[in-house]
């Protein structure tokens, strides 16, 4: 079956811009969630979706917001942007979300601001 | 506040040899750890798991040992293979938690001929 697609794949911005970023998960997957990954950091949670509502959220500032669709396909969005926001944002994909079920990642999206 | 920590950044190791890679957490309501392979442009994939009712857990070559009084988990690649060149990020989640898997920093492993 098709796996997590991300995209775009690479997205250039400047400072004070806003960027939407879009999830599409495996197909009957309903728990989405998103990884921002820099260098040192590794990957840190942003949220976490589940049939249409956040579940989970992370420590980022409200200029992080997400959704998700009826369908599962979810959005982050990043407003303002600052150049601390250049970083590999990664959405995984599971079931349910339960911390048994396996995540699947997309390739990421590369977002550099300038 | 980094919750999951691996210390060593980058790994070299000969082919055939073990490699180990470790991984520290500090939040005693972790009670399920996974270890992920990530290789370049490509998302993380799920390499094994552990929950904290066990110490041990072997999936062929991989097996994670988990120490929970010293809050230290630990993965053994035997014997390891140049398609193990990756970077490998350790995570931990407590099991009534929905999707906020805490992730370490990764570990550069460099498998050489």
């Amino acid at each position: 079956k098709a796996g997590v697609t991300q995209t775009p794949r690479y997205l250039i911005k400047t400072r004070g811009q806003q960027v939407t970023l879009s999830c599409s998960p495996i197909s009957g997957h309903r728990s989405v969630s998103w990884y921002q990954q820099t260098p040192g950091q590794g990957l840190q949670f942003l949220f976490e979706y589940f049939s249409e509502t956040q579940r989970n959220k992370g420590n980022f500032p409200g200029r992080f917001s997400g959704r998700q669709f009826s369908n599962s396909r979810s959005e982050m969005n990043v407003s303002t942007l600052e150049l601390g926001d250049s970083a590999l944002y990664l959405c995984a994909s599971s079931l349910s979300g339960r911390a048994t079920d396996t995540q699947y990642f997309g390739p990421g999206t590369r977002l550099t601001v300038l | 506040d980094q919750q999951v920590k691996q210390n060593s950044p980058s790994l070299s190791v000969q082919e055939g040899r073990i490699s180990i890679l470790n991984c520290d957490y500090t939040n005693s309501m972790f009670d399920y750890f996974l270890w992920y392979k990530k290789y370049p442009a490509e998302g993380p994939t799920f390499l094994i798991s552990i929950s904290s009712i066990k110490d041990k857990n072997e999936d062929g070559r991989f097996t994670v040992f988990l120490n929970k009084s010293a809050k230290h988990l630990s993965l053994h690649i035997v014997p390891s293979q140049p398609g193990d060149s990756a970077v490998y990020f350790c995570a931990a989640i407590p099991t009534d938690s929905w999707g906020k898997f805490q992730f370490g920093a990764g570990t550069q492993v460099v498998v050489t001929p």
